[in-house]
């Protein structure tokens, strides 16, 4: 089985803190993405990266920043955490090529 | 062009019954709708998906129902279980496109 794993369950920040999520799979996937989860919004894609040191922009990217240095990690960066931040955050990954997703069990942020 | 549309956000369903899903879209290039489930506390899985070529792709209790005319698809859960209460995701992606798009989310209840 392809296993994706996010490094945090749940985090408290506080606001202005630079924050790390960090997600590993095991699977030899090219793709990797973090979408963030909102109840009403779905889910929306903030970075993908489909090779090491290879990054795109999603459509929430603001704010946020990634870092590809590894295949098999790709982490998630608030540069400075605010209040609007506090959201669930998925991690997923694919083989190039192949548009079914492989996603972690989410990290749930909250920034104070 | 690249949103999906679901309906409806919540629905609510008496166990034995027919749950259902939908889904809408404008960019008649995508060529790949699958359906996620997720479950309290855990990301989202692949649960079904169908390509244009077909209008209906059946496993188990779950079929999906595709429109391509219509530019609709949708999720059928027969004999509904209270196992099967969870958010159902829809999503679409574009022939050699890395990434998914995703609906908004259908949070399914099922009551004993």
């Amino acid at each position: 089985d392809v296993k994706v794993t996010q490094s945090s369950r749940y985090l408290v920040k506080r606001t202005g803190e630079k924050v790390f999520l960090e997600c590993v799979q095991d699977m030899d996937h090219e793709n990797m993405f973090w979408y963030r989860q909102d109840p009403g919004l779905g889910l929306r894609l903030i970075y993908f990266s489909y090779d090491v040191k290879m990054k795109e922009k999603g459509d929430i990217p603001e704010g946020y920043s990634v870092s590809r240095e590894k295949k098999e990690r790709f982490s998630l960066i608030l540069e400075s955490a605010s209040t609007n931040q506090t959201s669930m955050y998925l991690c997923a990954s694919s083989l190039y090529g192949a548009p079914e997703a492989f996603f972690g069990q989410g990290t749930r942020l909250t920034v104070v | 062009q690249q949103q999906v549309k679901q309906s409806p956000q919540s629905l609510i369903v008496q166990k034995g019954g027919i749950s259902i899903i939908n889904c809408a879209y404008e960019n008649t290039a995508f060529d790949y709708f699958p359906w996620y489930q997720q479950f309290p506390g855990k990301g989202p899985a692949l649960l079904i998906a169908i390509r244009p070529d077909v209008s209906e792709k059946k496993e188990g209790r779950f079929t999906i129902s595709f429109n391509k005319s219509a530019k609709q698809f949708s999720l059928h859960i027969m004999d509904s279980q209270p196992g099967d209460s969870a958010t159902y995701f829809c999503a679409a992606s574009m022939r050699g496109a890395q990434k998914l798009v995703f609906g908004q989310g259908t949070r399914l209840t099922i009551n004993p």
